[in-house]
């Protein structure tokens, strides 16, 4: 069964900087592009980056270019996200979800909060 | 930057009943990239049509996809309880803004 679990979310001041983790199984987590998608409180979802199998292609949508770097190790199952610099309006529930040009398989979320 | 604008943004209705959904992309996309999704409250999405119309597993077959270019549509055959919730369409990196289904 395909599992995706994420940590890490949690309340921090603006400006302030987070790391968001994804722990995959049952799959083979070094095969597959991964993402992060968000959806702050009552609004819909949003794409935020991706990644290739090898961390060798990444892409992030503009608001956080700059701002948020993703990540992974394979040897870990592993998928992260590494957040600074936020802002309140990246208040949101944060998914990590397989990317294979459409999001098949999801996590539960992490909500981050930003606020002072 | 591909804009997918969904319609309605409710749509009130009883169990049983058909209804169709849109998403219109402000310009032609491929239909192997248009994804729909089901989001209940408090749930992360569940993946139910790719490629525009193919069926995700276990998706039961009420739920259909079809459309090309522009305009792509989800049809609930008939709804059931438990259909009642929010409906996203994807191309990539583009979400549309969602259609709720709620209980008339």
């Amino acid at each position: 069964e395909v599992q995706l679990v994420e940590s890490g979310g949690g309340l921090v001041q603006p400006g302030g900087s987070l790391r968001l983790s994804c722990a995959g199984s049952g799959f083979t987590f070094s095969s597959y592009w991964m993402s992060w998608v968000r959806q702050a409180p009552g609004k819909g979802l949003e794409w935020v980056a991706n990644i290739k199998q090898d961390g060798s292609e990444k892409y992030y949508m503009d608001s956080v270019k700059g701002r948020f770097t993703i990540s992974r190790d394979n040897a870990k199952n592993s998928l992260y996200l590494q957040m600074y610099s936020l802002r309140a309006e990246d208040t949101a529930v944060y998914y990590c979800a397989r990317d294979g040009w459409y999001f098949d398989f999801w996590g539960q979320g992490t909500l981050v909060t930003v606020s002072s | 930057e591909i804009v997918l604008t969904q319609s309605p943004g409710t749509l009130s209705l009883s169990p049983g009943e058909r209804t169709t959904l849109s998403c219109r992309a402000s310009q032609s996309v491929s239909s192997s990239y248009l994804a729909w999704y089901q989001q209940k409250p408090g749930q992360a999405p569940r993946l139910l049509i790719y490629g525009a119309s193919s069926r995700a597993t276990g998706i039961p077959d009420r739920f259909s996809g079809s459309g090309s270019g522009t305009d792509f549509t989800l049809t609930i055959s008939r709804l059931e309880p438990e259909d009642f919730a929010v409906y996203y369409c994807q191309h990539l990196g583009t979400f549309g803004q969602g259609t709720k289904v709620e209980i008339k």
